[in-house]
């Protein structure tokens, strides 16, 4: 079975500070893995996605996440905190076992205190 | 660029009464899905479409039913509300559901409470 680990519920920097959003899975299958972001009131919006290509990728916005398989690992990282930053962010994997549906991390709030 | 739409944003139910979730994407996507976000548990699917004419059930689909209208709608109807459908439902869609880089499109979300 598949699952992603969260591994903190909040998260909280000052502005101007680095960012790490931390994520785990398990999977017995190469997966996809994506994070997406929530900012109140409204829906999820797709931050970067890794699907097997470059281990180091880059999305909108400033993040970037590094996918390790030897430590099932998919952080999430900015080197540089802004305000509009603040909302929860979600690792999400894929895997193509017959159901194909994402499978959420129960979500990560990032507070950036001025 | 309206992408995916929900309607309505918000609702207050009694337990018992039913009610249907309107879901509209307009960038010709052929998957499209149901989930509910409930604190602390992420999301969690309910029923998915993977095309026009199709329809399955995901991780917590008792309590629902879904109609997939045509390319653009999917509907999410509860017909018996009862308080634990208590929740914010999401609609997303997504170019196919068969290749692992399609990345899923929400909508705004619908906050249902059922009293």
């Amino acid at each position: 079975a598949q699952s992603v680990t969260q591994l903190d519920s909040h998260v909280s920097v000052s502005e101007g500070t680095p960012v790490l959003l931390r994520c785990n899975y398990s999977s017995s299958y190469s997966p996809s893995l994506f994070w997406y972001v929530q900012h109140p009131n409204k829906g999820l919006q797709l931050l970067l996605k890794y699907t097997s290509a470059a281990t180091l990728v880059k999305g909108i916005n400033g993040f970037e996440a590094e996918f390790k398989k030897s430590e099932t690992s998919f952080h999430l990282t900015k080197p540089s905190a802004h305000m509009s930053d603040a909302a929860e962010y979600f690792c999400v994997v894929w895997m193509d076992t017959g159901r194909r549906a994402l499978t959420f991390g129960s979500g990560t709030r990032l507070q950036v205190q001025p | 660029n309206a992408g995916v739409t929900q309607t309505p944003k918000f609702q207050v139910l009694k337990t018992g009464q039913s009610m249907t979730l309107q879901c509209a994407q307009d960038m010709n996507h052929n998957s499209m899905y149901w989930y509910r976000q409930d604190p602390g548990m992420g999301l969690r699917l309910i029923y998915y479409s993977a095309s026009e004419g199709t329809t399955d059930k995901g991780e917590v689909p008792n309590g629902y039913n879904v109609s997939r209208l045509n390319k653009r709608e999917f509907s999410l109807r509860l017909e018996s509300a009862a308080p634990s459908q208590t929740s914010v439902y999401f609609c997303a869609s997504s170019r196919t559901d068969s290749y692992s880089n399609q990345p899923q499109h929400f909508g705004d979300g619908t906050r249902l409470s059922i009293l």
